[in-house]
């Protein structure tokens, strides 16, 4: 079974520009959870997707935003970025009656200039 | 908000050495789970703990649930040059608006020496 894939992996933008990133979770899976890993702030959690509805959200502004497809692909967006949201995108799937157990993929490294 | 105290932060041994790490929280949790990642990767799951006392393996590595809810361990027996990474818990609280939302711990980097 193919596991968590995202991409691009790695992404250049300039400040106050957006960015799109996609992850397809694991055959299945219907949860799809997006966390973002900085060195100084470890890993912290965005938001969590079910059915196409956000049933989760952390503590990050608004222009950390997200969605799913039916087909339970999820995409996040930033938008105006800035120098700090330079991280590590991480997205996480798991199964509808196992939300804890979350599937990692390899991340999308995205670096702000 | 919630937090996670994980030590030690990193760890020097030698190949062939048991390691063993822990996390502590001032909230209860009702799953605790450990991951390990390598550099440029995403964190893969080693052990998923379901139950207060519980006491799972997955091949050389062993970890329990604390009996309080809010505490876990994780050892490494026989450490080999490839259990190098940086280790992470993470826990998922009990429920309401935060259920399905992990909490992790600030990782506890390992380097073996063979």
């Amino acid at each position: 079974k193919a596991g968590v894939t995202q991409t691009p992996r790695y992404l250049i933008k300039t400040r106050g520009q957006q960015v799109t990133l996609s992850c397809s979770p694991i055959s299945g899976h219907r949860s799809v959870s997006w966390y973002q890993q900085t060195p100084g702030q470890g890993l912290q959690f965005l938001f969590e997707y079910f059915s196409e509805t956000q049933r989760n959200k952390g503590n990050f502004p608004g222009r950390f935003s997200g969605r799913q497809f039916s087909n339970s692909r999820s995409e996040m967006n930033v938008s105006t970025l800035e120098l700090g949201d330079s991280a590590l995108y991480l997205c996480a799937s798991s199964r509808p009656e196992a939300r804890e157990t979350q599937y990692f993929g390899p991340g999308t490294r995205l670096l702000v200039l | 908000g919630q937090q996670l105290n994980q030590s030690p932060q990193s760890m020097f041994i030698q190949e062939g050495e048991d390691v063993s790490m822990n996390c502590t929280s001032s909230s209860i949790f009702n799953t605790w789970l450990w991951y390990k990642q390598d550099p440029g990767e995403g964190p893969v799951l080693l052990i998923a703990l379901y139950k207060a006392g519980e006491l799972t393996s997955n091949g050389r590595l062993t970890a329990q649930f604390g009996i309080t809810r809010k505490d876990s361990f994780l050892n490494i027996s026989a450490s080999i040059p490839s259990d190098v990474g940086i280790y992470f818990c993470a826990g998922l609280s009990p429920g309401g608006t935060s259920y399905g939302k992990l909490t992790f711990g600030q990782g506890t980097i390992l380097t073996v020496h063979p």
